[in-house]
């Protein structure tokens, strides 16, 4: 059966700290892997990782996928307040994305 | 924005009736998926539509149906609800090709309150 999880379930950091989140994933028919931040309704899309090691980066936000281990971080440096939400992380099969249960990140001022 | 959009926001029902939630993808896409998120989990996968046919199915019963339309707009069809059936429900739209896929977009979900 496939499986994704994600650690830590939650974390709370102050402004300026640097956070790493972590997903690992046993998924069949494994394609790519997606992360999402989902702050009220609808994840907002961040990464699509598809090969190993290469490192994916937009702004203060960056990301890796080891396929050999069947894992994936995200690593958000000098947070914000804005960047409390959950962050998803979803390996995508033949057809769906099979969503983790989420890391909730608060940041403090 | 996404250029999802879903509607209706919000919705209340009661035990026993049915719901149609509908999703206009974004445009040039061709393929949309439904969620279903209970309360402090992430988002599980209902079903897919690519080209107006279903293209896989997660763990959910008959009662969930859905359609997608010639312009790839879609509809999530729940009969009998259930007050488990309480949930957001997300839905998804990517390009699939014979060439590969692009990431999925959501729109803002639709709510739904079964009492």
């Amino acid at each position: 059966e496939d499986k994704v999880v994600q650690s830590p379930l939650s974390l709370v950091v102050h402004e300026g700290d640097t956070v790493t989140l972590n997903c690992s994933y046993e998924v069949t028919n494994f394609r790519s892997l997606l992360w999402y931040k989902q702050e009220k309704k609808a994840p907002t899309f961040l990464f699509m990782l598809t090969s190993s090691g290469i490192e994916k980066k937009s702004g203060r936000l960056s990301s890796i996928l080891d396929k050999k281990e069947l894992f994936s971080i995200l690593n958000i440096t000098a947070t914000q307040t804005g960047d409390s939400a959950v962050y998803l992380c979803a390996p995508y099969n033949n057809n769906d994305m099979r969503f983790g249960a989420g890391t909730r990140l608060t940041v403090k001022p | 924005e996404t250029g999802v959009t879903q509607s209706p926001t919000h919705l209340i029902k009661t035990r026993g009736q049915q719901v149609t939630l509908r999703c206009s993808s974004q445009s040039g896409h061709n393929t949309v998926s439904w969620y279903q998120q209970a309360l402090g989990q992430g988002p599980q996968f209902i079903f897919q539509y690519y080209r107006e046919e279903e293209n896989g199915r997660g763990n959910f019963p008959p009662r969930f149906s859905g359609l997608q339309f010639p312009n790839y707009s879609s509809e999530l069809n729940v009969n009998a609800l259930e007050l488990d059936d309480s949930a957001l429900y997300l839905c998804a739209s990517s390009l699939v090709t014979k060439s590969g896929y692009t990431e999925a977009f959501f729109g803002q979900g639709t709510r739904l309150t079964v009492v």
